[in-house]
């Protein structure tokens, strides 16, 4: 079955202890984006990566980090979280190519920084 | 640059209702248009998209119709279902930005039986 798989669903954890947030696609895509959903905000793209290597920031990447060593894996890392990161966040992906801008969501990722 | 400006929710309707969510954007150029749908408790799930001027995107009873001349994407089902009780996001995509989607911020429908 095609998909984006997160893990894990929910974290609770301190500020400043450094979190992994992973995000896996079984659809060889090479298109790979994090963003963030909060209220009355809508989502709003942290990073996002165009191929193996090659990744570059979105509209707020601040407090966040991203590794793209392989096609199928895209990392969220907050080296030092902070309650402001409290959210809910969703990895997607897409190919390059007709029909690149239909990306498929994971499941989300519901993070409370206390 | 691009935006997308969707109708303040909540929305609540009784089944079979006509919905209407509307939807317009900023953008340059000839952006391809998108709605999204999230039931509780998942992630975000394409409904329909349109790619250029006059198309009409359609799926599960859903429709919208790309507005060049209004800027416009508004999403219409003619009768709605308890099971439509979701939040909706419109979306601009920008191929010259390889992926790129700016959403709206979300409208949540409720439908009542």
């Amino acid at each position: 079955e095609a998909q984006v798989t997160q893990n894990p669903r929910y974290l609770i954890t301190v500020t400043g202890k450094k979190l992994t947030v992973t995000c896996s696609q079984n659809m060889n895509h090479e298109y790979m984006s994090w963003y963030r959903q909060d209220p009355g905000l809508g989502l709003r793209q942290i990073y996002y990566s165009m191929n193996v290597e090659v990744t570059d920031k979105g509209d707020v990447p601040e407090g966040y980090k991203v590794s793209r060593k392989e096609k199928r894996n895209f990392p969220l890392i907050l080296e030092s979280p902070s309650p402001n990161q409290t959210s809910l966040y969703f990895c997607a992906s897409s190919h390059q190519g007709a029909g690149q801008e239909t990306q498929y969501f994971g499941p989300g990722t519901r993070l409370l920084v206390l | 640059g691009n935006s997308v400006t969707q109708m303040e929710g909540p929305v609540t309707l009784s089944e079979e209702a006509f919905l209407t969510i509307n939807c317009t954007y900023t953008a340059t150029g000839y952006p391809s248009l998108f709605w999204y749908v999230q039931y509780p408790g998942e992630g975000l799930q394409l409904l329909l998209k349109a790619t250029k001027a006059d198309d009409k995107g359609s799926n599960k009873g859903f429709e919208a119709t790309y507005r060049k001349e209004t800027t416009s994407f508004h999403l219409e089902k003619g009768s709605v279902q308890v099971s439509d009780s979701a939040v909706y996001f419109c979306a601009l995509g920008r191929g010259s930005t390889l992926g790129r989607l700016y959403f709206g911020r979300g409208t949540q429908l409720t439908v009542w039986p």
